[in-house]
Formats: structure tokens, sequence, C-alpha cells
């Protein structure tokens, strides 16, 4: 029973088109992540979510928008893709503070 | 700019010896330690840890060692075996949990 599951596991999708990218975990966990693994393979943090509250944002394009219907899902929303956009994304979940327990990621490939 | 650095991007060790990692950071407000292994096609899975008021935890075949005057630390593996081959990514983390990462160091153990 996988604690943190991803889907799906690849996207192929055509420049501009609208993507969305699912998160569950079942750790029982308050906060959740979406990291993204660029080409230079470093892990960079894009949102967190603490019990459903927005509390990490960091500076990524308003075409990203995660949402997290309660607290053992947060999905990724994408929309316009760009080339740029491709790259391998990350859902994690943790205690607050404690170390991530991350999903087996999505790679996205924009066309 | 990227507070945490693993200069080595590959090592090779043989079966048996011992592998070292290295890590530099250059934020003096990080206070917890983290380091992460990940396989091909899976998500980052948590290694070992240390605390900023600690200089060395051990767990099994594996310890860190943290230089805080250096901004210094490493992941020892002795002995190294064939499951080990990974890629190792260090990550330090501030008061606001955000975590920061390298770019990670590909282990290759040979038999």
């Amino acid at each position: 029973d996988t604690a943190v599951s991803q889907t799906p596991k690849y996207l192929v999708t055509q420049m501009g088109n609208d993507k969305s990218i699912k998160c569950e975990q079942n750790l029982g966990h308050d906060t959740m992540y979406w990291y993204k693994q660029d080409s230079k393979k470093f892990l960079k943090i894009m949102f967190s979510y603490n019990n459903k509250e927005l509390i990490i944002n960091e500076t990524v394009p308003n075409r990203f928008s995660p949402k997290s219907p309660d607290k053992a899902h947060l999905n990724l929303h994408i929309n316009s893709l760009e080339l740029g956009d491709s790259a391998v994304y990350f859902c994690a979940s943790s205690e607050m503070g404690e170390k991530l327990f991350f999903g087996s990621g999505t790679q996205l490939s924009v066309l | 700019d990227q507070q945490v650095k693993q200069n080595s991007p590959s090592l090779s060790v043989q079966e048996g010896r011992i592998s070292i990692l290295n890590c530099d950071y250059t934020n003096s407000m990080f206070d917890y330690f983290l380091w992460y292994k990940k396989y091909p096609a899976e998500g980052p899975t948590f290694l070992i840890s240390i605390s900023s008021i600690k200089d060395k935890n051990e767990d099994g075949r594996f310890t860190v060692f943290l230089n805080k005057s250096a901004k210094h630390l490493s992941l020892h593996i002795v002995p190294s075996q064939p499951g080990d081959s990974a890629v190792y990514f260090c990550a330090a983390r501030k008061y606001d949990y955000k975590l920061s990462f390298g770019a990670g160091t590909t282990v290759t153990v040979r038999a």
C-alpha cells in the first residue's frame, strides 16, 4: 500500500494545454508539498499545504495552481503549458518539520 | 542561488569499501540536515539526518558528519554494497521548514 501516490507517472502533452497531477498520502500527515526536479537535477520546492492551508508558495508562475481538497490530497494544475515546464514533479508529505516522504514522481514532457 | 552544493556529480567505489559523499552549504541559518537516497523512477527516500547541535550521527552502515565552522557535511557508507548504487541528495532546512536540496551525487558500487 503506497504511502504517497501520484498520478500519472508520465505525462506527454502539447504546448498550451492544461494538465493536472494528483497526489494522495495515507500516512496521516498534516503537510504536503510539490517539488520540481529540473534539468540540472535540483529539487526545488514549489508549494506546501498544511491542513489544506497554503503555507509555502515559492516564486512559481501563476499558471501553476495547487489545490488541497483535504489534508490527504494535494493536486497540481498547470495552465497553458510551456516547454520549460518539462521536468519531474514530486509530491511529498510530512508531519510539520519532520522528514519528507516522496511519491515516485511525474515525468512531464511538453512538446 | 544554490545554498546546498554537492560538487561531485558521481562516485564509483568497490564493494566492501567506504563511500564518502560531500556536501557544502552557504546559509548559516540551516539547523537540520538530511540525506536522501533515490533509485531511478522512484522518489527520494529518507536515509539519515543530523541536527546542527551535533557533529555526528550514525545509523548502521551510514554515518553523517557535520562541520559547522566549515559549513560542510559528509555521508559515509561502510561497507558499500551493490544496493547502495543510487543518487544521494543532501538537504538542509531552516526554521521555516523549507528544504533546500543539492544536485545529487550518483554512487556506483562495483562488484
